[in-house]
């Protein structure tokens, strides 16, 4: 079992829906990134969060550090937003910036 | 553009072939990576370089050598690779590696085919 776990892996949307993305984690951490990886490969940090909730625009992201869990929230979708999503962690033990990846969740939205 | 710079984008190469990816980050950072990313796999770390010096390799195999010549460049020198090395690289660069709760910037990516 991964120590980062996202679901769902694989998501279609109608342009204008709310989606939401969630990722588990099984470590202590100390930070939680939210990735974004366009099918160029490039890969954007869209949120670093330590606690409660972070928003940018259309996207909002939010982390219960008791339950090790976080979502990453798209309001209005734009088939812009269609990425790869990637949860990634920095475990408490790690030094210093080693990150734990996710499997990413594909996210297709359709006009 | 993240400031972080990769090239080449693209790169074929045979087996008994020699190549080198390089990153180039123009944000004044100290400390570089290199991360690996297989089909259907998550991110893996490869290589750390922080203030040009490696501090960590995770079991990289040996056909894959570093080099960090300074804090704004990092190459990746490749030597007899195998086809399952075949995967999108991803070079990113941070402010310290040490220094936890650094954002990491990403560059492009050099999509590597070993035919």
């Amino acid at each position: 079992k991964n120590e980062v776990e996202q679901s769902p892996q694989n998501l279609t949307a109608q342009e204008g829906e709310f989606i939401t993305i969630n990722c588990s984690y099984s470590v202590g951490i100390s930070a939680l990134h939210w990735l974004q990886q366009h099918p160029g490969g490039g890969i954007v940090s869209l949120f670093m969060l330590s606690s409660g909730k972070k928003k940018h625009g259309r996207l909002i992201a939010t982390i219960n550090i008791q339950e090790k869990h976080s979502s990453l929230h798209i309001t209005a979708s734009h088939p812009r937003d269609s990425a790869v999503y990637i949860c990634a962690v920095r475990a408490i033990k790690a030094a210093g910036n080693k990150l734990t990846f996710g499997g990413g969740t594909r996210v297709l939205v359709k006009p | 553009e993240t400031g972080v710079t990769q090239t080449p984008r693209h790169l074929v190469m045979g087996m008994t072939n020699k190549k080198s990816l390089k990153c180039e980050q123009h944000l004044g950072h100290n400390a570089m990576y290199w991360y690996k990313q297989s089909a259907k796999k998550p991110l893996e770390l490869m290589f750390v370089y922080n203030f040009k010096e490696q501090t960590e390799n995770n079991s990289v195999p040996s056909r894959f050598s570093p080099e960090c010549p300074n804090s704004s460049h990092l190459f990746l020198h490749l030597h007899t690779l195998q086809p399952e090395d075949s995967a999108l690289y991803l070079c990113a660069s941070s402010r310290a590696h040490r220094a936890a709760g650094n954002t990491i910037y990403f560059g492009e990516g050099s999509w590597l085919t070993v035919v």
